[in-house]
């Protein structure tokens, strides 16, 4: 009930292409869904995230995809570039005293 | 702000030595997360506090894992005894909210244990 499940586990795309990674989730009150990007070495960052009551999201160049009855969301990053390259976190939580529990990640390299 | 801050940054240390890691939140959030990152098994929980308060401690691996939060600006993790098998990257995350929001991380901590 907890679990996000993410995939693909590694993407490559080439510059100015169109990423795509999807993630998928049972638990029906979550109500929050953010993305995390992390580069080596660093901590995860919010990149983007969306809430329920829509079902997308922009934010320039990055694009969140929400479809409830499938319990399904993904990010979209439009005209990629080479600095995207870094591993991508979907996650969830419920409002209320819960964590974010993470999918596995992908790891996204964006080739000149 | 400065954000979340974690030390050290690196730890390399010995089977069978204590090892504690700590997190400064960033100022005036309530909540307070340790993850642990591995390539197998990605980030994982391992405890929370809401308001200094241990809230859910069902991921801490074994006993040999202790985290303590005595202030709103201080969090430790021990693991005493220390094995391989802890090695990863240990992140500490802050929140403003109890839960259902955006958490906020640190650098992380790299232990490796020998």
């Amino acid at each position: 009930q907890q679990q996000v499940k993410q995939s693909p586990q590694s993407l490559i795309v080439q510059k100015g292409g169109i990423s795509i990674i999807n993630c998928a989730y049972e638990n029906t009150a979550f109500d929050y869904f953010p993305w995390y990007q992390q580069f080596p070495g660093k901590g995860p960052a919010l990149l983007i995230a969306i809430r329920p009551d829509v079902s997308e999201k922009k934010e320039g160049r990055f694009t969140i995809s929400f479809n409830k009855s499938a319990k399904q969301f993904s990010l979209h990053i439009m005209d990629s570039q080479p600095g995207d390259s870094a591993t991508y976190f979907c996650a969830a939580t419920y409002s209320g005293n819960t964590p974010l529990v993470f999918g596995k990640g992908t790891r996204l390299s964006v080739i000149a | 702000d400065a954000g979340v801050i974690q030390s050290p940054r690196h730890e390399v240390t010995e089977m069978g030595q204590e090892v504690t890691l700590r997190c400064k939140p960033i100022s005036g959030h309530n909540s307070l997360f340790w993850y642990r990152q591995t390539m197998m098994r990605g980030l994982e929980l391992l405890i929370y506090f809401n308001n200094n308060v241990p809230i859910d401690d069902s991921g801490m691996p074994e006993d040999r894992f202790s985290a303590k939060m005595p202030n709103a600006s201080f969090s430790t993790l021990k693991i005493q005894p220390s094995e391989p098998r802890d090695s990863a990257v240990y992140f500490c995350a802050s929140s403003p909210w109890t839960g259902g929001g955006e958490a906020f991380f640190g650098q992380g901590t790299r232990l490796t244990v020998v």
